[in-house]
């Protein structure tokens, strides 16, 4: 299964590097989303985007910055993270982001910040 | 927002037998309730959903109840086997958001 696929699957980083996971879905769906997931916590909802135009931003820290420059394409660009933003990174779409929608996850990227 | 509390956080079962997880939500604007089954180190993938204007759904050996007047909903998996060992997560969609339970760790014993 190809619908969503994130890049890179595992990544390193220090506290002061520059880095970007990749996103891209070959559903042709409308919105795209970034979620995070931490051991025993519910799944965190990022950022959506919704036609390439950002509808949500939930309250997330400035150091990680979303880009979507295109329907199929999503970005989050990290810079100068903390230990605690160690987790996993879901990306995810849906055709449209009204209720019943069905959201798509991809594989996720695993991020370590030493 | 929306609060969505799930139990049990972990489950173990005898292969064979039922597994029941149960989530409550707070929005009773919340009209869309789909479960997610997250394999170890996979995606999560939808496996059954409910809409507000229904009270069960079946698929095979899975199943999904709501009550709204009490704001829960429940995920059954019957004759469970050991495929069905992954972390599952219910979820309640409002504000045009999913907002999702902790997930549950279920673990079929051979």
């Amino acid at each position: 299964e190809t619908g969503v696929t994130q890049t890179p699957r595992h990544l390193v980083m220090g506290m002061t590097n520059k880095k970007s996971l990749k996103c891209e879905q070959h559903l042709g769906h409308n919105a795209m989303y970034w979620y995070k997931q931490s051991a025993k916590k519910p799944l965190e909802l990022m950022f959506v985007y919704s036609l390439e135009e950002r509808v949500e931003n939930n309250s997330v820290p400035s150091r990680f910055s979303p880009e979507c420059p295109n329907s199929s394409h999503l970005f989050l660009h990290l810079h100068t993270l903390q230990p605690e933003d160690s987790a996993l990174y879901l990306c995810a779409s849906s055709q449209g982001q009204g209720w019943g929608n069905t959201i798509y996850f991809g594989e996720g990227s695993w991020l370590t910040v030493v | 927002g929306e609060n969505v509390e799930q139990h049990p956080s972990t489950l173990s079962v005898q292969e064979g037998d039922s597994a029941v997880i149960k989530c409550t939500y707070s929005d009773s604007a919340s009209n869309y309730f789909p479960w997610y089954k997250q394999e170890l180190g996979k995606r999560p993938q939808l496996i059954i959903d409910i809409r507000s204007n229904v009270g069960e759904k079946k698929d095979q050996r899975i199943a999904v109840t709501l009550n709204k007047t009490a704001k829960h909903f429940s995920l059954h998996i019957t004759e469970t086997q050991p495929e069905d060992s992954a972390v599952y997560f219910c979820a309640a969609f409002t504000d045009y958001k999913l907002s999702f339970g902790a997930g549950t760790t279920v673990t079929v014993r051979a």
